[in-house]
């Protein structure tokens, strides 16, 4: 069975590049959360999705989008990148009575 | 709104011995979820425990357990017989529940280092 896995592992781009990260779900589990990890600090919630509409929002600007497809894979969008975005991108997926898997990661680096 | 708070940076410990890390959250919530996770440098969270807060008994999985006081809102993660692996980011996390749009709020972390 396998567990969460995101695309790509790292990703290099500049300042005002946009981009997309994708996230595969865990067997069984139907919603999808996106965190944000800078260095040294501990993850940050982007939002949450659940059939195919965004639950839930953290405190990120509208640069920062995403979606949910029918088989609950997701997407994380972010536009008009800035130096301060460089992170650690983590997915979560989950169930209404499972605790949220985490994938390994996309490690963003926006020069 | 929540907060977790990590007061430890960082920590060392022998291997085979005992080590607590501490946490302490902030909510008006009263029943809620509580979990330490870890994350290794492969960079993926594991979870490592979790403690509902509507009961009283402190989780235990193998060699990791926890102390929950829920009137002092403290969580603290006890490693026994540390071994190398132990070695990892360890983060608190507070959950409000499971269903409808529930996020997890996350500390600082604490960085455990598992020496010789």
């Amino acid at each position: 069975d396998a567990g969460v896995t995101q695309s790509p592992t790292h990703l290099i781009k500049t300042r005002g590049q946009q981009v997309t990260l994708r996230c595969s779900p865990k067997s069984g589990h139907d919603t999808v959360s996106w965190y944000q990890q800078a260095l040294g600090q501990g993850p940050q919630f982007i939002f949450q999705y659940y059939e195919e509409e965004e639950r839930q929002r953290g405190n990120f600007p509208d640069r920062f989008s995403g979606h949910q497809f029918p088989n609950y894979s997701s997407e994380l969008n972010v536009n008009a990148l800035l130096l301060g975005d460089s992170a650690l991108y983590l997915c979560a997926s989950s169930s209404p009575t499972e605790v949220q898997y985490f994938g390994p990661g996309t490690r963003l680096t926006v020069l | 709104a929540q907060t977790v708070t990590q007061s430890q940076p960082e920590m060392s410990v022998q291997e085979a011995e005992t080590v607590t890390l501490s946490c302490t959250y902030d909510t008006s919530e009263n029943n809620y979820y509580l979990f330490w996770y870890k994350q290794p440098p492969s960079r993926q969270m594991i979870l490592v425990i979790r403690q509902e807060a509507y009961k009283q008994q402190n989780a235990t999985e193998n060699r990791f357990s926890v102390n929950f006081q829920k009137a002092a809102k403290s969580f603290s993660l006890k490693i026994s017989d540390s071994q190398l692996g132990d070695t990892a980011m360890y983060f608190c996390a507070f959950m409000k529940h499971f269903f409808a749009a529930s996020k997890l709020t996350f500390g600082t972390g604490t960085r455990l280092q598992v020496t010789l």
